[in-house]
């Protein structure tokens, strides 16, 4: 089965303070995405990627940047984390578009 | 407004009965409809995917499809404890990857 795994799992940042959340992928795809998900509004697309050294903005891009330096590894950095921020952060991988996404564990990220 | 509406969203079913649960998307350029799972702390996974009109089933699971008005649904049967879950509905279009998701059933099957 496709492996992706989040690093931190959880982390408490402060209002203003630099966040990067990091994804990696061991099975060789090309697609990568980052999603939040809260309560009310289910899971939104903020940042993906086709290929290395390369990314998309998603549905809710504002307050975020993501890097893809290499095939197997996505980040997500928040430059000023804000109150809103606080979510559950997903990574996903897929082997080509029309394919099913593998999502990673997760990382809880509360800002105070 | 929620480009993929799900319903109910919330249900409640008792152990060996069946489940039904109904999603549409208000976008005319979806292709792609899937359905997801995700348990309580875990990471959603997908059940099933579905692009043509019909049906295809999968053990107790069944999704439906019309794409005429892009509506499918994803029927459980003899249900279980452990299906009790959130389900996710999520659409795609073209060749992005990208999903827009639904907001979810969740899904309680009572022993």
């Amino acid at each position: 089965e496709a492996a992706v795994t989040q690093s931190p799992r959880s982390k408490v940042a402060v209002t203003g303070g630099k966040v990067t959340l990091s994804c990696h992928q061991t099975n060789n795809h090309d697609y990568m995405y980052w999603y939040r998900q809260d309560t009310g509004h289910g899971l939104r697309l903020i940042h993906y990627s086709y290929v290395a050294d390369s990314t998309e903005k998603g549905d809710i891009p504002d307050g975020y940047k993501a890097s893809r330096p290499s095939q197997e590894n996505f980040s997500l950095i928040l430059e000023l984390a804000s109150l809103s921020q606080t979510a559950v952060y997903f990574c996903a991988s897929t082997r080509e578009s029309s394919y099913e996404q593998y999502f990673g564990p997760g990382t809880r990220l509360t800002v105070l | 407004q929620q480009k993929v509406q799900q319903s109910p969203e919330s249900l409640i079913v008792p152990e060996g009965g069946m489940a039904s649960l109904n999603c549409t998307s208000s976008d005319r350029n979806v292709d792609y409809f899937w359905w997801y799972r995700q348990h309580s702390g875990k990471s959603p996974k997908m059940l099933m995917s579905i692009f043509s009109n019909g049906e295809k089933e999968e053990g107790r699971f069944t999704v439906h499809l019309n794409k005429a008005s892009l509506h499918t649904s994803l029927h459980i049967r003899d249900s279980q404890p452990s299906d009790s879950a959130l389900y996710l509905c999520a659409a795609s279009t073209g060749n992005t990857g990208k999903l827009i998701f639904g907001l979810g059933t969740t899904l309680q099957v009572q022993p």
